[in-house]
């Protein structure tokens, strides 16, 4: 069965420190890993990950695979307000199968 | 590009009604369409897979006559929820992955909250 666990499950940080968010993966035929924000609404897409060791940046946010220990982390520096939310992981196995999620991480920055 | 619509929003209806969500992709042709619950505070829960043409495959626990889903088209997938319950109150999320794409891309509709009263 394929599973994705992200830690930590939660995250309290100040504004302007940085963030790591893990997650590890277990998924047959694995293909790609998805990093989504979510608000109060749906995720909102960030990342998709699906070569080994090559990192995707995005303003503040950054995300980086190692297929060899099966896992992402996904880091947020200078961390705004407006970060705050829950960052889900997700892993496809192959072209038409539904998207496995971890719970996800809530993160929330203080100012 | 890759916008995908959910109607409506929000709805409210009594114990017993039927309630329909529809998800739409706006730009692009979906052959392949999910339906997800989320619960307050919890994650992602796929229900069903929905295919164009053919019938939706449903998740272990997810009743297939409690929960229906049509994909009459490339762009539109319905999910019915008969004989609603307060039980029923959640978030519901369509997302639809983009034809011909080699990689497992989705995009997220909105979501509809609904409340059963």
């Amino acid at each position: 069965e394929d599973k994705v666990v992200q830690s930590p499950l939660s995250l309290v940080v100040h504004e302007g420190d940085t963030v790591t968010l893990n997650c590890s993966y277990e998924v047959t035929n694995f293909r790609s890993l998805l990093w989504y924000k979510q608000e109060k609404k749906a995720p909102t897409f960030l990342f998709m990950l699906t070569s080994s060791g090559i990192e995707k940046k995005s303003g503040r946010l950054s995300s980086i695979l190692d297929k060899k220990e099966l896992f992402s982390i996904l880091n947020i520096t200078a961390t705004q307000t407006g970060d705050s939310a829950v960052y889900l992981c997700a892993g496809p196995s192959s072209g038409n199968t539904p998207l496995v999620f971890g719970k996800g991480t809530r993160l929330s920055v203080i100012a | 590009g890759a916008v995908v619509s959910q109607h409506p929003s929000w709805v409210i209806c009594k114990s017993g009604t039927s309630v329909k969500i529809e998800c739409r992709s706006l730009d692009f042709q979906a052959t392949t369409m999910f339906w997800y619950r989320q619960f307050p505070k919890q994650s992602l829960m796929l229900m069903a897979t929905s295919n164009e043409g053919s019938k939706a495959t449903y998740e272990q626990g997810v009743e297939k006559d409690k929960f229906l889903i049509n994909h009459a088209s490339l762009t539109l997938s319905t999910l019915t929820v008969t004989s609603a319950h307060p039980e029923d109150s959640s978030f519901y999320i369509c997302s639809a992955r983009l034809s011909g794409h080699s990689y497992n891309e989705q995009f997220f509709g909105p979501g509809t909250r609904l409340t059963v009263l």
